[in-house]
């Protein structure tokens, strides 16, 4: 199965900072999605993303299939936005539509 | 429009017992898939079905079992809980089978906590 690699693992921002997180995948994907997950558990889609660019207010996401990544910006973050975030991404060419996730990037904001 | 619903939110078991988790998939979605989430790491598919049928299936043991329902819902069984079974388990809908058949973003449920004692 394919491998997903998320960095940094840990990232800790004032509010109103930026950051860049990043998803390398060892093979190509297809239903790129971006996922956050809240405190309690529950898994909310940001962007299905199997290329391109796409933009919902502050938060922005790039992919590059060619080159196996995709990039999850965050502009003037806020202490709502804490939480885990994930990619994930279906092996092209399989049957189904499982997702293989990476291992999340933890994001804290401080006020 | 509802969104998917899980239940229970939370249970607790011991070693031994078995475990009935159950889903409701978003209305008109006819493919429902199951994930299990260790604390601290990413989901890990368990299984999928569309139509009522299997149509895959993860590095899990025989201890784990599904079903899904003429109305689309569906059910993850565990047999013989193990103290490694406590997780989150998520369930996902989405309207294809596949990701060739187009735009096909899995919407997931809150999910069930399972703490086996």
């Amino acid at each position: 199965g394919i491998q997903v690699e998320q960095s940094p693992p840990d990232l800790i921002l004032q509010e109103g900072a930026n950051s860049t997180l990043r998803c390398n995948f060892s093979d190509s994907v297809n239903n790129l999605q971006w996922f956050h997950q809240n405190p309690w558990g529950q898994l909310i889609n940001l962007f299905y993303i199997p290329s391109g660019t796409k933009q919902n207010g502050r938060l922005s996401a790039t992919t590059v299939a060619t080159e196996r990544y995709s990039l999850l910006y965050i502009s003037s973050s806020q202490t709502t936005d804490s939480g885990v975030y994930f990619c994930a991404g279906h092996p092209s060419g399989g049957a189904g539509n499982m997702l293989t996730f990476g291992g999340g990037t933890r994001l804290m904001v401080k006020p | 429009d509802a969104g998917v619903t899980q239940s229970p939110t939370h249970l607790i078991k011991t070693r031994g017992q078995h475990v009935t988790l159950r889903c409701s998939p978003i209305s008109g979605h006819k493919s429902v898939s199951w994930y299990q989430q260790v604390l601290g790491q990413g989901p890990q598919f368990i299984f999928q079905y569309y139509e009522k049928e299997e149509r895959g299936r993860g590095n899990f043991p025989d201890r784990f079992s599904a079903r899904q329902f003429p109305n689309y819902s569906s059910e993850l069984n565990v047999n013989a809980l193990l103290l490694g079974d406590s997780a989150l388990y998520l369930c996902a809908s989405s309207f294809y089978r596949t990701s060739r058949s187009g735009a096909n973003v899995l919407t997931f449920g809150a999910g069930s906590r399972l703490t086996v004692l």
